[in-house]
């Protein structure tokens, strides 16, 4: 049983660019939640996607969107990048929206936007 | 506004002790709360659960309690093992009123266990 794989593990970018980031959930997940993780703080929940749709937001701006495919992999897309959303990013899947026992993170992107 | 409160950044336990970690709330909507632990370069794994139906979960070494009226909760390690030195972090969901999937997380508890 493979875990969450996120990809890249770190990557630079510079402001005003876009950035996306990859996500593969865990076999036999549906759903996957995306959170940002500012340094010294806890995860900050962006979005979540359930069977290839949104399922419920944050509270982060449309410039943050996202996608699901058909076999549950994910994407998160940052258009218009900030200096402030230099951040970990974390992935994380489950069987099913809410089942919140059941998350398995990935290790997360960290992303630096200079 | 921080509506899960971790208040000690770090805590530092001798081995074979206890180690107590702290949680506050302000959300009277929570129901329902988890404890995660984080290795470095590791994403968060979880650890223990509870709904606000109960005041006490065990598992193994963990206990976690909930006092409502209070709106903490607290997580107990006992014995504690180096292999526990670890980041953890109080989680927090509202099954109603909220989307989906919002775990709202406070800014974690380094603890260190020391040999």
């Amino acid at each position: 049983e493979t875990g969450v794989t996120q990809s890249p593990t770190h990557l630079i970018k510079t402001r005003g660019q876009q950035v996306t980031l990859r996500c593969s959930s865990q076999s036999g997940h549906n759903t996957v939640s995306w959170y940002q993780q500012a340094l010294g703080q806890g995860p900050q929940f962006i979005f979540q996607y359930y069977r290839e749709e949104e399922n419920g937001r944050g509270n982060f701006p449309p410039r943050f969107s996202g996608l699901q495919f058909p076999n549950y992999s994910s994407e998160l897309n940052v258009n218009a990048l900030e200096l402030d959303d230099s951040a970990l990013y974390l992935c994380a899947s489950s069987l099913g929206p809410g089942q919140y026992y059941g998350y398995t993170f990935g290790s997360g992107t960290r992303l630096t936007v200079v | 506004d921080q509506q899960v409160k971790q208040n000690s950044p770090s805590l530092s336990v001798q081995e074979g002790r206890i180690s107590i970690l702290n949680c506050d709330y302000t959300n009277s909507m929570f129901d329902y709360f988890l404890w995660y632990k984080k290795y470095p370069a590791e994403g968060p794994t979880f650890l223990i659960s509870i709904s606000s139906i109960k005041d006490k979960n065990e598992d193994g070494r963990f206990t976690v309690f909930l006092n409502k009226s209070a709106k903490h909760l607290s997580l107990h390690i006992v014995p504690s093992q180096p292999g526990d030195s670890a980041v953890y972090f109080c989680a927090a969901s509202a099954s109603t009123g909220g989307s989906q999937g919002n775990l709202i997380f406070g800014k974690g508890t380094k603890l260190s266990v020391k040999p």
